[in-house]
């Protein structure tokens, strides 16, 4: 079935350091992959999004890259800042096709920045 | 731009009893999803409705169900609650089917 397996679980980084969440998903006509970042008592928050027309995206210091033949993806964070201390999730679709905006999320990489 | 409301934010509920939560979405949008995230399943997905109608089912028990409003508003209802059926159930809203999702706070459901 539909599964999105994401790594590492935990990630501890100084700040200023990078840190980079990777994610395998198994179906291959997923198209659609968004990064959310939930904090503790809110619900998660978009943070980046990429098509699989697309191999990167960048915003800030953030980046996503897509490697459809392997079918991963991953998200980068350069000089981080202990604001970016959160749970981060990555999350596949195959919006807009039969399966809607079904997303399937991996199960989350608690991310700590260290001052 | 207000956000995804969802009422009540936090719920205490007896096992057998059944219970009903609310989400009222982003204005404009027409497409409404639930899931429910525990700590040990992570972030499942529950169903999708766009205009009124279920467009999307996930995998849970037929106690798990939802309806759409013609303004919008979704709910979802459990009947006879489980003590496993304790999560946070997130309420997410776009602007139609497949479209990006923004979600809501959510209501952290517990079962006694």
């Amino acid at each position: 079935g539909e599964n999105v397996e994401q790594h590492p679980s935990t990630l501890s980084v100084q700040e200023g350091d990078s840190a980079v969440i990777k994610c395998t998903y198994s179906d291959s006509a997923s198209n659609y992959f968004p990064w959310y970042k939930q904090e503790l008592g809110k619900g998660p928050q978009l943070i980046i999004d990429i098509r699989s027309n697309v191999g990167e995206k960048k915003d800030q210091r953030i980046a996503v890259t897509l490697n459809k033949t392997a079918k991963h993806f991953s998200l980068h964070i350069t000089e981080t800042q202990p604001e970016d201390s959160a749970v981060y999730f990555c999350a596949a679709s195959m919006a807009p096709y039969n399966q809607g905006g079904k997303l399937i999320f991996g199960q989350g990489t608690e991310l700590s920045v260290k001052p | 731009k207000a956000g995804v409301t969802q009422t009540p934010r936090y719920l205490i509920k007896t096992r057998g009893q059944q219970v009903t939560l609310s989400c009222s979405p982003i204005s404009g949008h027409r497409s409404v999803s639930w899931y429910q995230q525990t700590p040990g399943q992570g972030l499942q997905f529950l169903f999708e409705y766009f205009s009124e109608t279920q467009r999307n089912k996930g995998n849970f028990p037929g106690r798990f169900s939802g309806r759409q409003f013609s303004n919008s508003r979704s709910e979802m209802n459990v009947s006879t609650l489980e003590l496993g059926d304790s999560a946070l159930y997130l309420c997410a809203s776009s602007q139609g089917v497949g479209r990006v999702a923004f979600f809501g706070q959510g209501t952290r459901l517990t079962v006694v």
